[in-house]
């Protein structure tokens, strides 16, 4: 079955202690991209990358990390996470990443830093 | 910067009637706009995809037009059903060679049987 795999589903941490949320797609996807999700202000993208090794910033990149080392995996790394990222995670991913592909998203991560 | 607003109220319709969702968008000519369903705990789950040619495209009961003078998209769906309760969102690509892709808020249909 094609999907979009994000482990794990929830996650409740401390501030400042680094964390990775996996995404692996097995669709053989060339593009993937992570957005968070809160209330009143919608998915918003953090990164995104169009291939192995070129990842580039969405619109709200700061605090994350990125690596694109092979094409199935994309993980999102928070290095000291801080309360203001608790927030719904969802990793996409789409054939070539131009306008006109559709974007398959996994189930979300719930992350919550106490 | 670009902006995209959604009915910001949830939309309560009765089964078997349309239910008009609305998408403005302000500080950009898209070449494409695309719409999604979400379900209370999923992702969101691509429904249609519309080319800035394009006047109208259907699906089954879901219809979507495509107005670039009056930078709006309407998303409609026909004969509703209970089933059809979920948030829908729509998003613009930037630019052709994509990468970024910024979401409306989404509006929240509720389809009473």
């Amino acid at each position: 079955e094609a999907q979009v795999t994000q482990n794990p589903r929830y996650l409740i941490t401390v501030t400042g202690k680094k964390l990775t949320v996996t995404c692996s797609q097995n669709m053989n996807h060339e593009y993937m991209s992570w957005y968070r999700q809160d209330p009143g202000l919608g998915l918003r993208q953090i990164y995104y990358s169009m291939n192995v090794e070129v990842t580039d910033k969405g619109d709200v990149p700061e605090g994350y990390k990125v690596s694109r080392k092979e094409k199935r995996n994309f993980p999102l790394i928070l290095e000291s996470p801080s309360p203001n990222q608790t927030s719904l995670y969802f990793c996409a991913s789409s054939f070539s990443g131009t306008a006109n592909q559709p974007q398959h998203f996994g189930d979300g991560t719930r992350l919550s830093i106490l | 910067s670009q902006k995209i607003e959604q009915n910001s109220e949830a939309l309560n319709i009765q089964e078997g009637k349309t239910a008009t969702l609305t998408c403005n968008y302000t500080n950009y000519s898209p070449a494409y706009l695309q719409w999604y369903r979400q379900d209370p705990g999923r992702g969101p789950v691509f429904l249609l995809l519309i080319r800035e040619n394009e006047k109208e495209k259907r699906k089954e009961r879901l219809k979507v037009t495509f107005d670039t003078t009056l930078k709006q998209s309407l998303f409609h769906i026909t004969a509703s059903q209970p089933a059809d309760s979920a948030t829908y969102l729509c998003a613009l690509p930037l630019g052709y060679q994509g990468g970024k892709l910024i979401f409306g808020q989404g509006t929240e249909l509720s389809v009473k049987p």
